[in-house]
């Protein structure tokens, strides 16, 4: 069966950088796209990008835009988002979801920036 | 980028009544191809989002035929027939026809 799974709760001070994993199994890693998605309270879901593991090519919005960067480890069937000079609002729980339909999520991974 | 907007906020039903749900988009999702490229989601109490109809009125996988999708190019329904407990949660309209993908602010659905 199709799985997603996201890597631990981070803490994280701000000003730093964090990378997430999302390691996929139950189907051809390189056959789907991967999207990343941010949720908050108050913004609700937010959709950050979306790679495709095959090429590698990648397509952000634009807020998100020198925010995350989307990479894959094909050998591993595993996605990561490194997210960089972390601020508060960053604070959120991030998924991955398989593309192109956010068919299959992972459990979500909750980051907090704080001092 | 596309607005979708769900209405309403929250809705409170008995079980075994039936629920809409409404959403709008600030464009028409209708492709070229024929598809309406928008999407369900159902988001319970400290789970992940899970897919329940995509492209307008297309069941997901394992999905109870008690849930339906239908709609124009910009107003969209889901309905819930025969409400049940396992049915209470947030429910989320997306559009996957353009970048940036773009959701509702959601609905959230309670049992009375």
């Amino acid at each position: 069966q199709v799985q997603l799974q996201q890597s631990g709760a981070e803490l994280v001070k701000p000003g730093t950088s964090v990378k997430l994993s999302c390691k996929a199994s139950g189907y051809t890693f390189t056959s789907n796209h991967m999207n990343w998605i941010k949720q908050t309270t108050g913004q609700g879901l937010e959709w950050i990008g979306i790679i495709n593991p095959g090429s590698g090519g990648t397509s952000y919005n634009v807020k998100f835009k020198g925010k995350a960067t989307l990479t894959v480890d094909k050998s591993s069937s595993t996605a990561f988002m490194q997210l960089s000079s972390l601020t508060p609002e960053d604070s959120a729980v991030y998924y991955c979801a398989r593309g192109p339909s956010f068919d299959y999520w992972g459990q979500g991974v909750m980051v907090t920036v704080s001092s | 980028d596309i607005v979708m907007t769900q209405a309403p906020l929250s809705v409170s039903v008995t079980p075994g009544e039936s629920a809409s749900i409404s959403c709008r988009s600030s464009k028409s999702l209708l492709h070229s191809n024929g598809i309406t490229y928008v999407y369900w989601y159902l988001q319970k109490p400290g789970k992940s989002p899970q897919l329940l109809i995509y492209r307008m009125s297309n069941l997901a996988s394992g999905v109870p035929d008690r849930f339906s999708g239908s709609g124009s190019e910009t107003d969209f329904t889901l309905k819930i027939s025969r409400v049940e407990a396992e049915d209470v949660g947030i429910y989320y309209c997306g559009q996957l026809l353009e970048n940036p993908r773009t959701f509702g602010g959601g609905t959230k659905l309670e049992l009375k």
